[in-house]
């Protein structure tokens, strides 16, 4: 069964340092995700991504935050200057589209989490 | 603006024990659609269901089934004989069919099923 699939599963980083979080979505899919999941809180809406731009993002997808799709298959997440309050469960999500309209269930990665020291 | 509340932090049941999950919603969106995700312990998220507002009916899948109501924005979650497995992080989302379908999350129920 096709899956979406992040590496690394958990990256430790210093503060101020640049981390890339990776993502492999569903092949054919066409929409993309990224959520954070600070521990033990509700999962966040980042940043949607759709014919390789920023489709919407939210109050959280501030300037130090950036997506790419660098080669048609990875999707990736790049925060510049991490702070510690980064540190969090960060999910990559894919979806495909729903017939006449846009809204089929999105398949998620398993996460990757971020810890910031 | 969308919201999903589920009031209930955590739920402490044994086994063979039914149980329901509250979920409520707000949008002033006409077409939206509805989902439940399972967040085990290992921490992925797993999709359980999809419902689009235009369809009430209530939906049964083997032990869960669910039942929205619209007019009490409700989408509650019901698993029947509950099991040990079944412990895990409940998710209720919505999102709107505009824009590019973004999840707006709950903030989540916690099932413990003690055996």
């Amino acid at each position: 069964e096709p899956e979406v699939t992040q590496t690394p599963s958990h990256q430790v980083t210093q503060m101020g340092q640049e981390v890339i979080l990776r993502c492999v979505p569903i092949s054919n899919h066409l929409y993309f995700y990224w959520y954070r999941q600070i521990l033990g809180q509700k999962v966040e809406f980042l940043v949607s991504f759709y014919n390789n731009e920023i489709s919407e993002k939210s109050e959280i997808f501030d300037d130090q935050f950036s997506v790419e799709r660098p080669d048609g298959s990875n999707f990736t997440l790049k925060i510049r200057s991490t702070k510690l309050e980064d540190s969090a469960m960060y999910f990559c999500a894919s979806k495909t589209t729903g017939q006449g309209a846009l809204n089929t269930e999105a398949f998620f990665g398993q996460g990757t989490r971020l810890t910031v020291v | 603006a969308q919201k999903v509340t589920q009031a209930q932090t955590e739920i402490s049941v044994v086994e063979k024990e039914d149980v329901t999950l509250d979920c409520v919603y707000e949008t002033r969106d006409t077409t939206y659609y509805l989902f439940w995700y399972k967040q085990p312990p290992s921490g992925e998220l797993v999709f359980l269901i999809r419902r689009n507002s235009f369809d009430e009916q209530n939906e049964i899948s083997g032990r869960y089934s669910w039942n929205f109501q619209k007019s009490t924005s409700s989408f509650n979650f019901t698993i029947t004989a509950s099991q040990v497995v079944d412990s895990a992080v409940y998710f209720c989302a919505l999102s709107v069919n505009t824009g590019f379908q973004k999840l707006v999350f709950g903030t989540g129920t916690r099932l413990l099923v003690s055996p």
